[in-house]
């Protein structure tokens, strides 16, 4: 699976946009890419996936690169609850399993 | 809606004792993991299963063992606890999917060992 590449923290004033940036240049043309967060220590939690083209749910965006080196998932306006750590995951589905590769992720504070 | 339920929440060993971490999900999924993840860091993975009698190995798999007997349980046994397995214990679950697959998680096991 293709490594990447996070900021360690940020920090984000509640009501505003979080642009977490993930850098992913060894992408292969079949490997997706994946967010999750962790909120203290709470198990993960799927926030959205994507393979090329741009994605939306109910929880963020998902702006990928037209040459997939780089993504950025944005949470449209941040609250508290949004404080967690954020781990951007590239994969292909490997054997009979996915096996997710978690790094240390982006700490994302949300402020007043 | 349960999902995934762990148990313990928290645990204290002693160095040399056995236990086990229970772990069920109650959304017919095939795919069951076991994860570790120690303080600061990421999560390493232990051991997953893709079904009921079949296991394997992740990548930090030394000083535990699982089975997988049905399709909801996947219990995760300490043998001959050590400090070094100090740490916060989750499984998780998944179903294959079109786009790959989605895991969902338990809400951890904490584990102390002194």
């Amino acid at each position: 699976d293709a490594k990447t590449t996070q900021p360690t923290s940020m920090d984000c004033a509640e009501g505003r946009a979080a642009n977490l940036p993930c850098n992913h240049s060894t992408i292969s043309g079949n490997e997706y890419v994946y967010w999750y967060r962790q909120i203290h220590s709470q198990g993960p939690q799927y926030i959205i996936h994507g393979l090329k083209n741009n994605e939306t749910n109910e929880m963020a965006s998902l702006i990928i690169t037209e040459d997939r080196k780089s993504s950025t998932l944005i949470l449209p306006h941040a609250t508290l609850r949004d404080t967690a750590v954020y781990y951007c995951i590239v994969r292909v589905w490997a054997g009979t399993a996915s096996k997710l590769t978690f790094g240390t992720g982006t700490r994302l504070q949300v402020t007043l | 809606n349960a999902g995934v339920t762990q148990t313990p929440k928290f645990r204290i060993l002693k160095i040399g004792q056995s236990m086990t971490l229970q772990c069920t999900q109650d959304m017919n999924h095939n795919y069951m993991y076991w994860y570790r993840q120690d303080p600061g860091m990421g999560l390493k993975l232990i051991y997953y299963s893709v079904g009921a009698g079949i296991t394997d190995k992740g990548e930090v798999p030394n000083g535990y063992n699982v089975s997988r007997s049905t399709t909801e349980d996947f219990p995760l046994r300490l043998e001959l606890a050590a400090p070094s397995q100090t740490s916060v214990y989750f499984c998780a679950s998944s179903t294959k999917q079109v786009l790959g697959n989605i895991q969902y998680f338990g809400a951890g096991t904490r584990l102390s060992v002194l």
